[in-house]
């Protein structure tokens, strides 16, 4: 079956333009997640979405960032304002909610690459 | 507080020979799972294996071993027989069951590069 996509695959943008990022988790999978992977920082986990749950949003880094999952699908994950220090690969991932059996594996999509200029 | 470490940033080994990447972690909880992922120059991160912290069994697949030793708290991984397609980053991570806490936590990762 289709794996984790995420669009676009390159995102060119000046400081202080809004943007917004895609990503399409595999089919079943009620549980999605939002990283970033930085050069100095390494993989950070940013936003965590459950079926209906209240998302978990403590990893967002200011209040430039947002998430939003729509009909418990597609995530669109939105920066504001751009600044410089936004330029890394933001990946996603999805998961089964079955913690127990499934160990809560995370499948990652190929990113979407940001540069900030 | 969870923690993955990687003390190994960069690895360089020839072709065929086998190579070891080390990953300690720390968590307080009783019950957690350990997992590696493979990080390719295509950037994308798959998955290679997951253990759960009752399952202190090693694993084999293929040329691939994963020794996990709780007393240590290492989640070890070996290569045999090393190969070029081998080369990526290896990124070994750590989540616990306990709710609100879904993420992954990510070691640094290592550089594993396989010369012909």
């Amino acid at each position: 079956g289709a794996g984790v996509s995420q669009s676009p695959s390159n995102k060119v943008t000046e400081k202080g333009k809004d943007v917004e990022l895609r990503c399409d988790p595999i089919s079943g999978h009620t549980a999605l997640y939002w990283y970033r992977q930085s050069l100095g920082q390494g993989l950070e986990f940013l936003i965590y979405f459950q079926g209906n749950s209240a998302p978990d949003k403590s990893g967002l880094p200011s209040d430039r960032f947002s998430a939003e999952r729509t009909g418990g699908s597609v995530s669109t994950l939105t920066i504001q304002r751009t600044q410089q220090e936004d330029s890394a690969v933001y990946l996603c991932a999805s998961s089964l909610a079955r913690i127990r059996t499934s160990g809560g594996t995370q499948y990652f999509g190929p990113g979407t690459r940001l540069l900030v200029l | 507080a969870q923690k993955v470490t990687q003390a190994q940033t960069e690895i360089s080994v020839v072709e065929k020979e086998d190579v070891t990447l080390d990953c300690v972690y720390e968590t307080r909880d009783t019950t957690y799972y350990l997992f590696w992922y493979k990080q390719p120059p295509s950037g994308e991160l798959v998955f290679l294996i997951r253990r759960n912290s009752f399952d202190e069994q090693n694993e084999i697949s293929g040329r691939y071993s994963w020794n996990f030793q709780k007393s240590t708290s290492s989640f070890n991984f070996t290569i045999t027989a090393s190969q070029v397609v081998d080369s990526a980053v290896y990124f070994c991570a750590l989540r616990t069951i306990i709710q609100g806490a879904q993420k992954l936590v990510f070691g640094q990762g290592t550089r594993l590069t396989i010369n012909p």
